[in-house]
């Protein structure tokens, strides 16, 4: 059963182009929604976070959209560089259990 | 130290073999976590300590896997008798707040591979 879904699994971009990165969930106990970047070889470093009582977070050129009714949230990477080229994983927390779901991942490929 | 440090960096281990990875957390944290990342995929829980406590154990895959924290800093994980399934990117994680999961702070892993 998973409880996070991602999409899409692979994303190309032109430098300077918008990166749309989507996940859903299921569990209505979640309450913490987290983004995370991957290089190759390292752990995922949080990105940008947000909590369900807000629908949009922006930190720089990362913006976090979440629509609580229809449990879904969305990475948005503006100005996409050859530097964002990476594997991002959306997660889910439940602050009350301690642990985080994670989705599957989008490998994102910024072409310059 | 400035960030999560895991060792070994990479470790082969042959069928049946014991093996023990080591978390050090950024000091002075009270959450650690280990995460399991197998090639191409998201990270999945495996087991939360707040302190020394054990709070959830709940993702260890079998009775082959162990975790503890025994002075509420270092933790190891141990496999005993490794299984092929077993090989994959061992993460551990470590967070300031107790009880609540925000801003983790992940190590850069320990790659076991299992023959």
């Amino acid at each position: 059963q998973q409880q996070v879904k991602q999409s899409p699994q692979s994303l190309i971009v032109q430098k300077g182009g918008i990166s749309i990165i989507n996940c859903a969930y299921e569990n209505t106990a979640f309450d913490y929604f987290p983004w995370y970047q991957q290089f190759p070889g390292k752990g995922p470093a949080l990105l940008i976070a947000i909590r369900p009582d807000v629908s949009e977070k922006k930190e720089g050129r990362f913006t976090i959209s979440f629509n609580k009714s229809a449990k879904q949230f969305s990475l948005h990477i503006m100005d996409s560089q050859p530097g964002d080229s990476a594997t991002y994983f959306c997660a889910a927390t439940n602050t009350n259990a301690g642990k985080s779901t994670f989705g599957d991942g989008t490998t994102l490929t910024v072409k310059p | 130290g400035a960030g999560v440090s895991q060792s070994p960096r990479y470790k082969v281990a042959k069928r049946g073999q014991d093996v023990a990875l080591r978390c050090d957390p950024i000091s002075g944290h009270v959450s650690l976590f280990w995460y399991q990342q197998a090639l191409g995929q998201g990270p999945e829980f495996l087991t939360y300590f707040q302190n020394e406590a054990q709070l959830d154990k709940s993702g260890l895959p079998s009775d082959r896997f162990f975790a503890e924290r025994p002075e509420g800093s270092v933790s190891t994980l141990k496999i005993q008798r490794t299984q092929q399934e077993d090989s994959a990117v061992y993460l551990c994680a470590s967070s300031s707040t107790g009880g609540r999961e925000e801003k983790l702070f992940f190590g850069s892993g320990t790659q076991l591979s299992v023959l």
